[in-house]
């Protein structure tokens, strides 16, 4: 059974604006919380991730994911986009009763100008 | 640099052809995986490896074998290709334990015709 849902598929914005990319998880899996990008005609790379302490962690290149314990979610925030964040974006909770992440099917963000 | 290689990047293949897709990693990663990815469906995890020797099924392992006769090199092997197994595959490798994140390698591109 999927353990891990992104809400949106496509999310188009303009750039310079603001961005939420929703991803919530079933609470059968553990709290280890990753967030991949893949950029055009490339393998994923790792985002951020959330293993413990402060629920807000942050990435080089200015996006943030809040941990949300009672909401189950991982949504991936940036408060101003560029043409380069075009990616697709991966939501993948650690599957705890197995050895593996459990990837969303991913949310596809098109910046425009 | 971290490195994850996959033998190819395109390759076209005909119903009932043997395929070997070849993966290698140079980080001494106790840990690989092959995934395929598919347009609206993310990443689903084939088989994934935690030691030379060792495989475990992953979610979608039908129509697959791998082989793992080396810590760096990760086979996953089509045994009689079929067309929908016409796919985007991708390799990662990791080191062990849930926290650390997966290194990914470009992906194949297979075609079976």
């Amino acid at each position: 059974a999927q353990s891990v849902t992104q809400l949106d598929s496509q999310v188009p914005v303009f750039e310079e604006a603001p961005v939420e990319l929703r991803c919530n998880y079933s609470s059968s899996v553990s709290v280890y919380l990753f967030w991949y990008v893949q950029y055009p005609n490339q393998g994923l790379q790792l985002l951020l991730k959330y293993l413990s302490g402060s629920t807000l962690v942050e990435s080089i290149n200015g996006f943030e994911a809040e941990f949300n314990k009672s909401q189950t979610s991982f949504h991936l925030r940036k408060p101003s986009v560029h043409i380069s964040d075009t990616a697709e974006y991966f939501c993948a909770p650690y599957n705890q009763a197995g050895t593996a992440l459990i990837f969303g099917k991913g949310t596809t963000l098109s910046v425009s100008s | 640099d971290v490195k994850v290689t996959q033998s190819s990047r395109y390759l076209v293949k005909r119903t009932g052809e043997k395929v070997f897709l070849e993966c290698v990693q140079d980080m001494d990663h106790e840990n690989m995986f092959w995934y395929r990815q598919d347009p609206g469906l993310g990443l689903r995890l084939i088989y994934f490896s935690y030691d030379v020797k060792m495989k475990e099924k992953g979610d979608i392992p039908e129509g697959y074998s791998v082989s793992r006769e080396k810590k760096e090199r990760f086979s996953l092997i089509l045994e009689s290709a079929s067309t929908n197994q016409t796919s985007m595959y991708l390799c990662a490798s990791s080191a062990l334990g849930p926290s650390y994140e997966q290194y990914f390698g470009p992906g194949t591109r297979l075609t079976v015709t």
